[in-house]
């Protein structure tokens, strides 16, 4: 599999935006760039993917580097409940290939 | 809003004792997995399920471990005889035919093997 790089993990202020990098340099062609979230004790939830395009939706935007080799999951706004274990996992497109998980990011919003 | 609901929340278990951990996916959802997270550790692969059959499995899921989906709705875990370090949470999930799809996964089922 595919390795991605994150912080273990990082603080903001509730209410301002949150940039969560993650370096994924031996992505290959057909790898999708996927973030999960893990909210305390839930399961993991999705969040965002996207191949080289930059991406948005109502939880997030995902920011995509040119060369791919890189990614930076934006929260616009970050909420309490946006606590959670932030994971960016490369996933091909065939087949019916798994997720493997890191460790991720957890990020703590602070009041 | 569809989701994928497990039960039980949590079960409680001796050592050597046979469990079956529950999972209804999504209705239309056509792939089915099962994971596997140790408190304090990371979310670890066991099985994803397709067509009826183990499309892949990890090195935890030895002998000891079973898949089924019995009825077309529900897909179920089983532990023949657990150890102690089975003890978890266990969180299903299921996806629909697009193959760059999000997973979506259940609240999970906390096993306790005393």
């Amino acid at each position: 599999d595919a390795k991605t790089t994150q912080p273990n993990s990082m603080e903001s202020n509730e209410e301002e935006p949150v940039h969560l990098p993650c370096n994924h340099s031996t992505i290959s062609g057909t790898d999708y760039i996927h973030w999960y979230r893990q909210l305390p004790s839930q399961g993991p939830e999705y969040v965002i993917h996207g191949l080289t395009s930059n991406v948005n939706n109502r939880m997030a935007s995902l920011a995509i580097a040119e060369d791919r080799k890189s990614s930076t999951l934006i929260l616009h706004r970050a909420t309490l409940r946006d606590a959670a274990v932030y994971y960016c996992i490369l996933r091909s497109n065939f087949g019916n290939e798994k997720l493997t998980f890191g460790t991720g990011t957890r990020l703590t919003i602070i009041p | 809003e569809p989701e994928v609901t497990q039960t039980p929340s949590h079960q409680v278990t001796q050592m050597g004792q046979e469990v079956i951990l529950r999972c209804v996916p999504i209705s239309n959802h056509l792939y089915f997995y099962w994971y596997r997270q140790i408190l304090g550790q990371k979310v670890e692969f066991l099985v994803s399920f397709y067509n009826n059959e183990i499309s892949e499995k990890s090195e935890i899921f030895d002998d000891q471990f079973s898949v089924e989906r019995p009825d077309g709705s529900n897909f179920t875990l089983k532990i023949r005889s657990t150890k102690l370090e089975d003890s978890a949470m266990y969180f299903c999930a299921s996806r629909g035919q697009q193959n760059t799809g999000e997973l979506f996964f259940g609240e999970g089922s906390r096993l306790t093997v005393l």
